[in-house]
């Protein structure tokens, strides 16, 4: 059973860019949560999508879009992008009731 | 205004030895309280969690005390293995088990053998 995997797992891009993250969560689970972590802090709550909706939201600018699909799959987009949005990008996933599962994650590096 | 902290950025343990990893937070509304552990170039990988309604969790190896009068829990790891070494993050969340979670700064364990 493959767990939650992310893509890409590494990407480069420069100020004022736009950038998509993909997530498919772990078999069996229907909710999305991203979170972002930079160097030395813990994850911070992004934003969780439920039946195609977002749930719940973190304190993060419009910037910050997502979106979830009917397999349950999710994107992070991220437009005009700054320095300080370099950082890891963590997906989450689960069921009603259950602990999240993370992804990998995504490495973003803005130059 | 940090509501997760783990004040302890770093722990060094001899193997066998008890692993005693501590968090404080300020938010009352919490109701579930979890610890990831996270290797590096992974994610978090969730270890145990506990409800609010308890005092205490028990996995194996890892135990969870949780003091609200004090607004503290630990996670207690008997007996330490290396393959413990790794950052551990304590979160909590006021929505359960599938709420945001607030996550503290990570404490990084070193266990040696």
């Amino acid at each position: 059973d493959a767990g939650v995997t992310q893509s890409p797992t590494h990407l480069i891009k420069t100020r004022g860019q736009q950038v998509t993250l993909r997530c498919s969560p772990k078999s069996g689970h229907d909710t999305v949560s991203w979170y972002q972590q930079a160097l030395g802090q813990g994850p911070q709550f992004i934003f969780q999508y439920y039946e195609e909706e977002e749930r719940q939201r973190g304190n993060f600018p419009d910037r910050f879009s997502g979106h979830q699909f009917p397999n349950y799959s999710s994107e992070l987009n991220v437009n005009a992008l700054l320095l300080g949005d370099s950082a890891l990008y963590l997906c989450a996933s689960s069921l009603v009731s259950h602990e999240q599962f993370f992804g990998p994650g995504t490495r973003l590096t803005v130059l | 205004d940090q509501q997760v902290k783990q004040n302890s950025p770093s722990l060094s343990v001899q193997e066998g030895r008890i692993s005693i990893l501590n968090c404080d937070y300020t938010n009352s509304m919490f109701d579930y309280f979890l610890w990831y552990k996270k290797y590096p170039a992974e994610g978090p990988t969730f270890l145990i969690s506990i409800s609010s309604i308890k005092d205490k969790n028990e996995d194996g190896r890892f135990t969870v005390f949780l003091n609200k009068s004090a607004k503290h829990l630990s996670l207690h790891i008997v007996p330490s293995q290396p393959g413990d070494s790794a950052v551990y993050f304590c979160a909590a969340s006021t929505g359960g088990s599938q709420g945001n979670l607030i996550f503290g700064k990570g404490t990084k364990l070193s266990v040696k053998p």
